[in-house]
């Protein structure tokens, strides 16, 4: 029962660092999202994909790129971390949109990151 | 573009006391959720909403939907420690080529005993 899979789950970078954050999951979902949760902001939407070989934008994707080459995984990268970027990193998945689904989203355990 | 407001932001209650989370959002909608988080941990669904009028109930939580209003309602009954997290109501839109989900900041419970 995986479910939402996040790695690594805490990360200290320096500024102007690069790292990526691996989003896996195990449920055959079409849709997958990463969201950054801020203090006070609730969680707000970097990038998302429909399907394997596909992105989009969300709300907040300056200074993060990511890519879906499986279905099973979406990765999120900092190039160039910025302090901004401290955050706590989520990952969701759900079943792609069908009239009587609830659409619900399933979300990974969350990953830390601090940049100092 | 699609903002959702909820409140109070930080609510503490004591146990067996009643009280109502707000959530309001600016346009019209195709499913609205409610999210419970833990402390340090990830958001664990609560209820989803379809249609207008519906009402979900689970425990001392109840929630509804009134999409005229673009307004929907946490209701907690009867506290209890328990229930002390943060919950989110969050909005779907079906965008015809994507569906997205837009949170509201929050609403920390703190219930005390």
């Amino acid at each position: 029962n995986a479910g939402v899979t996040q790695t690594p789950k805490f990360r200290v970078l320096k500024t102007g660092q690069s790292m990526t954050l691996l989003c896996a999951q195990d449920m055959n979902h079409e849709y997958m999202y990463w969201y950054r949760q801020d203090p006070g902001m609730g969680l707000r939407l970097i990038h998302y994909s429909v399907g394997e070989g596909t992105t989009a934008k969300g709300e907040v994707p300056d200074g993060y790129n990511v890519s879906r080459l499986k279905k099973q995984n979406f990765l999120l990268g900092l190039e160039s971390a910025a302090p901004s970027q401290t955050s706590v990193y989520f990952c969701a998945s759900s079943i792609l949109w069908p009239a009587q689904n609830t659409g619900e989203l399933f979300f990974g355990e969350g990953s830390r990151l601090t940049v100092l | 573009e699609l903002k959702v407001e909820q409140n109070p932001l930080f609510l503490s209650m004591q146990e067996g006391k009643n009280y109502t989370i707000y959530c309001n959002y600016s346009t019209t909608s195709d499913r609205l959720y409610w999210y419970r988080q833990d402390p340090g941990k990830s958001l664990e669904s609560l209820f989803v909403l379809l249609s207008n009028g519906a009402v979900k109930q689970e425990g001392r939580l109840m929630a509804s939907l009134d999409t005229k209003a673009r307004l929907s309602t946490l209701h907690i009954t009867a506290a209890v420690h328990d229930l002390s997290a943060t919950y989110f109501c969050a909005v779907l839109r079906n965008t015809g080529t994507a569906s997205k989900l837009t949170f509201g900041t929050g609403t920390r419970l703190q219930v005390t005993l």
